[in-house]
């Protein structure tokens, strides 16, 4: 009973690198999200897709692109990281209807230096 | 309660008794409002939910308050247990419309320790 996977685990990165960070979901669900957290903080929410073939900005998009490869699949790309972007990533899903939960996977702690 | 920055608020309770987790949420359109509970090293992990037409909902060992007067939210634990140590979130869903999915805003956590 997978839920959502997240791909790597962690990561350690130097400024000026980029990276792609994989989500997949098996639980049929049309809308997947991503979000940062940060030491003391709530999550934030960077990206998200309401259905397969679309994407919409969040709170905190600058920086990050995303690309939803197909109904199971969500990637974030950070083109050139920065330390800002130093953070713990989440990466969610929901089923479509408004008041759904959103169920998360276990996050990439990601680094850079 | 919540509170910003690094210094989250937190809960010391001894085991068997009951924990009020307070959250206060920003927009008085929100319509649905979600408690998770984050493990550390895990990702948030569900554990009720209310929509704004109730007041009151109940499950296994939790009940959520909420409170639209005063745009305030309380997760109840009875009996707490050592295995509820972690920190716990409030999320409000700000809105994306029906047919899609939500938009959610995190409050920035309250740790619960229990004392055996």
């Amino acid at each position: 009973n997978a839920g959502v996977t997240q791909t790597p685990k962690f990561q350690v990165l130097k400024t000026g690198q980029s990276m792609t960070l994989q989500c997949a979901q098996d639980m049929n669900h049309n809308s997947m999200y991503w979000y940062r957290q940060d030491p003391g903080m709530g999550l934030r929410l960077i990206y998200y897709s309401a259905s397969e073939g679309t994407t919409d900005k969040g709170e905190v998009p600058n920086g990050y692109n995303v690309s939803r490869l197909n109904k199971r699949e969500f990637s974030l790309r950070l083109e050139s990281a920065a330390p800002s972007q130093t953070s713990v990533y989440f990466c969610a899903s929901s089923m479509t209807g408004g008041n759904q939960p959103q169920h998360f996977g276990d996050g990439t702690r990601l680094s850079i230096l | 309660g919540e509170s910003v920055g690094l210094h989250l608020p937190t809960l010391s309770v001894q085991e068997g008794d009951n924990s009020i987790i307070n959250c206060a949420y920003s927009n008085s359109a929100s319509d649905y409002f979600i408690w998770y509970k984050q493990e550390s090293g895990k990702g948030p992990q569900f554990i009720i939910d209310i929509r704004s037409n109730m007041d009151k909902r109940q499950g296994q060992r939790v009940t959520v308050l909420l409170n639209k007067t005063v745009k305030h939210l309380s997760l109840q634990i009875a009996a707490t247990q050592p295995g509820d140590s972690a920190v716990y979130f409030c999320a409000e869903n700000i809105g994306a419309g029906e047919g899609y999915g939500n938009k959610l805003v995190f409050g920035a956590g309250t740790i619960l320790r229990v004392k055996s």
